[in-house]
């Protein structure tokens, strides 16, 4: 059975930093390309960024660009975002998410979301 | 850039049939296959339903189809039930090598 299981979502004040993992079981990881969306309370949602299944490619979204960084370890079959300089628009549930095959920008399998709240 | 443009709600009874537009541009729906639309209720993470285009993913009701014409794609439900009450969000691959949602779709059914 496929699994993501998200982690390292907190309350932190305005300008902090935050790591996200994201913990995948019952597929090929290694083979998969990876995204995180998040969707801000009572909101849609918001693609973040992406990376390709040997971290080759790796995108995001103008909102976040130069601040979060994505990353994986797939040896340990784990997804991260390294979430720095924190504002309160960033405030989301983020979720890890499967491509349901590399360049498809569709996605099959989603965690339970992790939440992230910016405040002082 | 801009969130795909849905109507923000919409609303059928049991057995309808209809459907919801998601609009883009050229630089996005418009030129590129890879449109996909989610179901989400509430408080639970998204469910594919269709992707590039008219696929279904393995489980999902034949009742959901897919289509595009030009820079909008649609989702279709035929025969609505009430389970099909939740919000519809479309996605795009993009000229940016990015992904832009749509801003939902909340489904009522009556």
């Amino acid at each position: 059975e496929v699994q993501l299981v998200e982690s390292g979502g907190d309350l932190v004040r305005p300008g902090g930093s935050l790591r996200l993992s994201c913990a995948a079981s019952g597929f090929t990881f290694s083979s998969s390309g990876m995204s995180w969306v998040r969707q801000a309370p009572g909101k849609g949602l918001e693609w973040v960024s992406c990376i390709s299944s040997g971290s080759s490619y790796i995108y995001y979204a103008d909102s976040v660009k130069g601040r979060f960084t994505i990353s994986r370890d797939n040896a340990k079959h784990s997804l991260f975002l390294q979430m720095n300089s924190l504002r309160a628009e960033d405030t989301a549930v983020y979720y890890c998410a499967r491509e349901i095959y590399y360049d498809s920008s569709a996605y099959d399998y989603w965690g339970q979301g992790t939440l992230v709240s910016v405040s002082s | 850039q801009s969130a795909l443009t849905q109507p923000a709600s919409v609303s059928g009874s049991p057995g309808q049939s209809f459907t919801i537009s998601c609009t883009g541009t050229s630089s996005d729906v418009g030129a590129y296959n890879y449109v996909s639309w989610y179901q989400q209720h509430p408080g639970k993470a998204p469910k594919l339903m269709i992707y590039e285009v008219t696929n279904r993913p393995s489980g999902v009701s034949n009742r959901f189809s897919g289509s595009k014409s030009g820079n909008t794609a649609s989702l279709t439900i035929s025969g609505l039930q009430a389970e099909d009450e939740a919000d519809y969000y479309c996605s795009s691959f993009t000229s940016s090598s990015t992904v832009l949602f749509g801003g939902g779709t909340r489904l009522t059914v009556l």
